[in-house]
């Protein structure tokens, strides 16, 4: 398994500011997630991120909005660039849960939960 | 498009009564099934999950899932609710024979547990 810690637990940021998110596995895995959760709403996965590439982003979100970092196997950061109140939300990270059945189970952490004025 | 539905956006319930969350995805050859669970202001909470075997799964708390191919149905049960119960439930799906992974969740349902 892998617990999963992220920083800021939350933040209240100005329109057109940028924030970075952090998140720390407590062991090596091979795939770190990043979903969004819109009030009220389900997660949608923003992108993939892998050791030593770039992330892989899904539909409707792209690189400059939300540039991810994934330096090493135990930690990866989200920047939320040029914020706008619709980017409002809970911002998940998650994680495989390493070994050899990495990939059949994820681990999440806390979430940071964002409002933008 | 693969997808996942979650058919009852809210259920409510008495407490120690039976409960059962319903949730379809759409048809694939390989796919991976979970349930996690949602506390107000917490993370997510692996309830179980299905990778293979049994159809039956138990999780953590007193839940199972079936695991229905032919109905493309993957429903939470509960045999007898507690107030601590009450919370936001969502079915995730993994596809593909490659398995990347990526979860597609369903919209969720809030579970509420009444005295």
């Amino acid at each position: 398994s892998a617990v999963i810690s992220q920083k800021p637990s939350r933040d209240i940021c100005q329109r057109g500011t940028s924030l970075t998110i952090q998140c720390q596995v407590d062991s090596q895995v091979t795939m770190m997630f990043w979903y969004r959760q819109q009030p009220g709403q389900s997660l949608t996965l923003i992108a993939t991120a892998n050791q030593g590439s770039e992330a892989t982003y899904e539909s409707g979100f792209v690189i400059d909005k939300f540039p991810i970092s994934r330096p090493n196997l135990t930690f990866s950061t989200l920047t939320v660039s040029n914020m706008s109140p619709e980017d409002s939300s809970i911002y998940l990270c998650s994680s495989d849960g390493g070994g050899a059945l990495a990939l059949n189970e994820q681990f999440f952490g806390p979430g940071t939960r964002l409002t933008v004025l | 498009a693969q997808s996942v539905t979650q058919l009852d956006s809210q259920v409510p319930v008495f407490e120690e009564a039976p409960v059962e969350l319903r949730c379809n995805y759409s048809s694939s050859v390989s796919v991976y099934l979970f349930w996690y669970v949602q506390y107000p202001n917490q993370g997510l909470q692996l309830l179980l999950k299905y990778l293979s075997g049994s159809t039956l799964v138990k999780g953590i708390n007193g839940f199972e899932a079936e695991f229905n191919k032919s109905q493309t149905s993957f429903h939470l049960r509960k045999p007898s609710v507690h107030i601590s119960d009450t919370a936001e439930y969502f079915c995730a799906v993994s596809y593909g024979s490659g398995n990347t992974g990526k979860l597609i969740f369903g919209q969720g349902t809030t579970l509420q547990v009444k005295p």
